[in-house]
């Protein structure tokens, strides 16, 4: 099974809105990734957990903050996001973070609309 | 410079036809991983298939092949007997091995190549 979950499938949301978007897999994968995608460009990668600690931030933004409470669950909280935001966020898992032999699993992802 | 260079921005194939997908990458690691994925118009990123580096023989996986020629630095996706769910924007991705700390884990994804199948 290679499964990853992501809820909620869309969410639209107010500048003054405090929101959060979850994702969860039960491959026993050790890491898990953030992307944002806006139409017709390839993912960003935002973070990167591995062994549910924060290994890589790009750089983002202080309204988006990640949580990984467990190796299975990973966290998105969001507020005070600009309608800039608005994209598909997606959530990926892989056995490893390491190496350039791991494949990762994307789930379907979240629309985000921020109004 | 890019690292990962898909050059068709759309491709046309006729239902049944095989089609391939070009990608070419850049890199100084000797370890490397290169990665297909399709994304549908629903925006899921569906893994189709894997190249490592050291890999002799090309990877298949079902009706997808890729043409790994390391020497010219090209990972090219083949589709045969294309079907009318083929339709989607498909990635080529590549993870290196020494990308560098602030890199762990990174996969950087060419532009992509939207696929349309015609009945």
């Amino acid at each position: 099974d290679t499964e990853v979950t992501q809820t909620p499938k869309h969410l639209v949301m107010g500048m003054t809105n405090k929101k959060s978007l979850k994702c969860e897999q039960h491959m026993g994968h050790r890491a898990m990734y953030w992307y944002k995608q806006k139409a017709k460009k390839p993912p960003e990668l935002m973070f990167v957990y591995s062994y549910e600690k924060l290994s890589i931030n790009e750089s983002v933004p202080s309204r988006f903050s990640p949580e990984c409470p467990n190796s299975s669950l990973l966290n998105l909280h969001l507020h005070a996001l600009q309608p800039e935001d608005s994209a598909l966020y997606l959530c990926a898992s892989s056995r490893g973070a390491g190496g350039p032999f791991f494949e990762q699993y994307f789930g379907p992802g979240t629309r985000l609309t921020v109004t | 410079a890019q690292k990962i260079t898909q050059t068709q921005p759309g491709m046309f194939v006729q239902e049944k036809e095989a089609v391939t997908l070009d990608c070419t990458y850049d890199t100084s690691d000797q370890s490397y991983g290169l990665f297909w994925y399709k994304q549908p118009s629903s925006g899921e990123m569906i893994f189709l298939i894997y190249q490592g580096s050291y890999d002799e023989q090309n990877a298949t996986e079902g009706r997808y092949s890729l043409n790994f020629q390391k020497a010219r630095k090209s990972a090219n996706l083949v589709i045969s007997a294309s079907q009318l769910g083929d339709s989607a924007m498909y990635f080529c991705a590549m993870r290196e091995e020494n990308a560098g700390g602030t890199s762990y884990g990174k996969l950087t994804f060419g532009q992509g190549t939207i696929l349309t199948v015609h009945p």
